[in-house]
């Protein structure tokens, strides 16, 4: 069974641009959670998405958006880039939202500002 | 607020046991999770503890301790493959959403 697949799994781009990052479950998983992982700040929690639903943010700017599709494929956007939002971002998938710990994480994808 | 705190580093050498501990200052979630991640990529799911105790997955062991606001994974007959960070984390009731400790970096030398 296919894992988490995020795309791109590089990326560079120039500030103040913005940048698409796609996350696709696991089959028949319905929760999509994202989080940034830089050196500093560690692993943080940006959104999850359940059923296309909006369903918990974590305390990122308004910048930092995403959405879920029907077939609960995730993107996140991410405009005005800043040199900080330079990082690894991560998504995960469970089969339901509240559940035992086990979500499922992707390779991520590791964004450079320049 | 909530946070978890974890020691940076651990070093321990090949066959033997490490425990690594994670303290936390939050309440109302639903259990303690643990993670492994290699050099950045994919962390992986472990173990979890939604009760208090011990919880056993292989070499893998995990202890939770909510009236002490503690918790540990306990990794038996280390090997070298098991040199990576390791993520404590807390389920909120919200759902989807965790809240990671800073990570520990494990060492394993020969």
């Amino acid at each position: 069974k296919a894992g988490v697949t995020q795309t791109p799994r590089y990326l560079i781009k120039t500030r103040g641009q913005q940048v698409t990052l796609s996350c696709s479950p696991i089959s028949g998983h319905r929760s999509v959670s994202w989080y940034q992982q830089t050196p500093g700040q560690g692993l943080q929690f940006l959104f999850e998405y359940f059923s296309e639903t909006q369903r918990n943010k974590g305390n990122f700017p308004g910048r930092f958006s995403g959405r879920q599709f029907s077939n609960s494929r995730s993107e996140m956007n991410v405009s005005t880039l800043e040199l900080g939002d330079s990082a690894l971002y991560l998504c995960a998938s469970s089969l339901e939202s509240r559940v035992s710990g086990g979500y499922t994480f992707g390779s991520g994808t590791r964004l450079t500002v320049v | 607020g909530q946070s978890l705190e974890q020691p940076s580093e651990v070093t321990a050498v090949e066959g033997a046991i490490v425990q690594i501990n994670c303290t936390y200052q939050t309440s109302g979630f639903y259990g303690l999770s643990w993670y492994q991640q290699h050099d950045g990529g994919a962390p992986t799911f472990l173990s979890y503890n939604a009760l208090d105790g011990l919880e056993e997955t292989g070499r893998f062991s995990s202890f939770l301790s909510r009236s002490d606001s503690y918790g540990y994974l306990l990794l038996q007959e280390l090997q070298m493959k098991d040199s990576a960070s390791y993520f404590c984390a807390v389920t909120y009731n919200q759902g989807g959403k965790l809240i990671f400790g800073q990570g520990t970096e494990l060492s394993v030398k020969p």
